[in-house]
């Protein structure tokens, strides 16, 4: 079974740093995707970023850019230029491309809190 | 695009009575997902639909849980009785297809249990 292990609970960072969010998973798989989702209190599950394990090159969306490293299995998300509304809950995801097991796996997540 | 739409979005209910919640997915997603998210942890998968077809059941709690997707659009998830433990937030999600696609979640449905 695949595991998402978020090691930082908490974090937190003045507005317009940059921020690191650490995430390491386990998995026997060679084919696999890996994604960030952020949660505010609204509860609203936002997709960040994904990322295809079969690709080299790190997923960026904006601020939002990634350091995939298969060899570690370590799949960091960061943050550049931090705004008050990056403040929310964000996990880390695995989900397995074989047909038939598409589920998503969550690590624990960390909370993000942008200081004004 | 109209997103994925869940209600009630908050429900109070006592220990062992029924509760209900609805899910309609975004239009034209085959996969529907719903999960269980408990305070200060990640979402865990609960059933997941293709269609009408609910293909992976294995974490649904079948002597409470149920849940049904009859046309392959809306799903309902109902609980009953409900216990203490069941307070959580029931997350719906849903994707085009299965395999690479990426899910896409509703907001949820805070359950209390009294």
């Amino acid at each position: 079974a695949q595991t998402v292990t978020q090691s930082q609970p908490e974090m937190s960072v003045q507005e317009a740093e940059t921020v690191t969010l650490s995430c390491t998973y386990d998995t026997s798989e060679n084919n696999y995707y890996l994604f960030w989702y952020k949660q505010p209190p609204s509860r609203q599950m936002i997709l960040v970023i994904r990322q295809e394990a079969y690709k080299q090159q790190n997923a960026t969306e904006n601020r939002f850019s990634v350091n995939f490293q298969k060899a570690a299995k370590s799949f960091s998300l960061k943050i550049s230029d931090s705004q008050l509304g990056d403040t929310a809950m964000y996990f880390c995801a695995f989900m397995n491309s074989n047909f038939g097991n598409e589920k998503l796996t969550f690590g624990t997540g960390t909370r993000l809190t942008i200081i004004p | 695009e109209a997103g994925v739409v869940q209600s009630p979005r908050y429900k109070i209910i006592e220990k062992k009575q029924p509760v209900a919640f609805w899910c309609n997915p975004i239009s034209g997603h085959n996969t529907l997902y719903w999960y269980l998210q408990n305070l200060g942890q990640g979402p865990e998968l609960l059933i997941r639909y293709e269609n009408e077809e609910a293909v992976d059941d294995s974490q649904l709690p079948k002597d409470r849980f149920s849940a049904e997707r009859l046309k392959g659009v809306d799903s309902t998830l109902k609980i009953q009785p409900a216990e203490l433990g069941d307070s959580a937030v029931y997350l719906c999600a849903s994707s085009k297809r299965t395999g690479s696609d990426t899910q896409y979640f509703g907001p949820g449905t805070r359950l209390t249990v009294l």
